[in-house]
């Protein structure tokens, strides 16, 4: 069975600092893997995928992630960020079988401060 | 605009009464999800459709019904079976089995 563990419940940082959001999984096959971000009572959106390729992804809002087989990992990463970026963020798994079915993770909540 | 809508956004019902939950995706995808989501839990898959008039459960369909006769609708029912039905709804789809899915805005269910 797959599973995806986000280490981390809340994430405070300061306006235009770093952050890095952690995402590990389990699985026995090979994977896809997502970020979604959810906005306060709103649905999620997708942030940025790996399906095969090269292992870092990039997102249009300045996000990355890279994919990391030996570590089983997909860290989400931002360089600067803004009050915008204030959000929840979800990591997803989901197998290269025929369900298409995600398995998500308890989800980060980033809280940038002025 | 293509997109998927959940209506309504907000739903009040009292403790026994069932309860009816509208997705719909004019994306022409083919599957459809229904995903529950409840604070530091993620989100939990209820039930999943990969095509018209099939439907598997989920993780957590127990208390829960849906049906998908058409393409572009999957309605899932919060029965009085669901011993804790208040939480936020989201519905989901995707082209295939190998696509990202995309969300609706949700429905957040409150039961008295």
């Amino acid at each position: 069975a797959q599973s995806v563990t986000q280490l981390d419940s809340q994430v405070p940082v300061f306006e235009e600092a770093p952050v890095e959001l952690r995402c590990n999984y389990s699985s026995s096959v090979s994977v896809y893997l997502f970020w979604y971000v959810q906005y306060p009572n709103q649905g999620l959106q997708l942030l940025l995928k790996y399906l095969s390729g090269s292992t870092l992804v990039e997102s249009i809002n300045g996000f990355e992630a890279e994919f990391n087989k030996s570590q089983t990992s997909f860290h989400l990463r931002k360089p600067s960020v803004h009050i915008s970026d204030t959000a929840e963020y979800f990591c997803a798994v989901s197998d290269l079988g025929n369900t298409g079915k995600l398995i998500f993770g308890q989800g980060t909540t980033l809280q940038v401060k002025p | 605009d293509g997109g998927i809508t959940q209506s309504p956004k907000y739903l009040f019902r009292k403790e026994g009464q069932n309860v009816t939950l509208s997705c719909e995706q004019n994306l022409n995808h083919d599957a459809m999800y229904w995903y529950r989501q409840d604070p530091g839990q993620g989100l939990r898959l209820i039930y999943y459709s990969q095509i018209v008039n099939d439907f598997q459960k989920g993780d957590i369909a127990e208390g829960y019904s849906v049906s998908r006769e058409k393409k572009e609708s999957f309605p899932l029912t919060v029965t009085s079976a669901q011993k804790n039905p208040t939480a936020f709804y989201l519905c989901a789809s995707s082209m295939g089995q190998r696509n990202e899915q995309f969300f609706g805005p949700g429905t957040r269910l409150t039961v008295l």
